[in-house]
């Protein structure tokens, strides 16, 4: 079973549009860290966001937002207003413990986003 | 701040034949990580070390994957005899630590093509 499952393999949207990224994983710690990275053409990922297990609120920074459900373990990205130089391919990402002293960051398959003019 | 440094950015090869790739991590970063990413998937951990130690190669394929990051620094990654299979993007990440919480940042990558 996937640790990090991204069910939106590809997404066209209009630019202006508000386009929401899903993320369901699935862990046993009850400590752990999710991610989001963006890697546009160039494939270089990009850091965009990280939350804690124990941090629900949800956050809004500039036309990006988080929404972090623990009970659904479900931790999904808007971008509003989206832009064309938002095309690109968005990972999420779970950071826990595996089994002994190392913590390994789990990504999930990606979801290619394709903002047109 | 210089980021993370990769070369070569592109290599073809034929199978059978030994290839290797570069990293320069962001200065003053202790942890550095190797994974490898196939087409439509996401990046997958080969190994990551701590300064010039490597605590977590569980998923680097020994009979023909090798890594070394002499004084802690540069990290190279060989394979040898390279396989069809080994064809995808090589991509190096470095971080401060290996607290899980910390970011990786990611270098450009090496697109390796085996035929």
């Amino acid at each position: 079973a996937q640790k990090v499952t991204q069910a939106q393999t590809e997404i066209s949207v209009v630019e202006k549009e508000d386009v929401t990224l899903d993320c369901v994983y699935e862990t046993r710690d009850t400590t752990y860290y999710l991610f989001w990275y963006k890697q546009p053409p160039s494939g270089e990922l990009v850091f965009l966001i990280r939350r804690n297990s124990f941090d629900e609120q949800n956050e809004i920074s500039g036309r990006y937002s988080w929404n972090f459900q623990k009970s659904t373990s479900s931790f999904n990205f808007t971008i509003t207003a989206s832009q064309v130089v938002d095309s690109a391919v968005y990972f999420c990402a779970l950071s826990e413990q595996d089994g002994g002293s190392n913590y390994k960051l789990t990504f999930g398959k990606g979801t290619l986003l394709t903002v047109n003019p | 701040e210089a980021g993370v440094v990769q070369s070569p950015r592109y290599k073809i090869i034929e199978k059978k034949q030994p290839v290797a790739f570069w990293c320069n991590p962001i200065s003053g970063h202790n942890t550095l990580y190797w994974y490898r990413q196939n087409l439509g998937q996401g990046p997958e951990l080969l190994i990551r070390y701590e300064n010039e130690e490597a605590v977590d190669d569980s998923q680097l394929p020994k009979d023909r994957f090798s890594a070394e990051r002499l004084k802690g620094v540069d990290s190279t990654l060989k394979i040898q005899p390279a396989e069809l299979g080994d064809s995808a993007v090589y991509l190096c990440a470095s971080s401060l630590d290996a607290s899980r919480h910390n970011e990786q940042f990611f270098g450009p990558g090496t697109r390796l093509t085996v035929l």
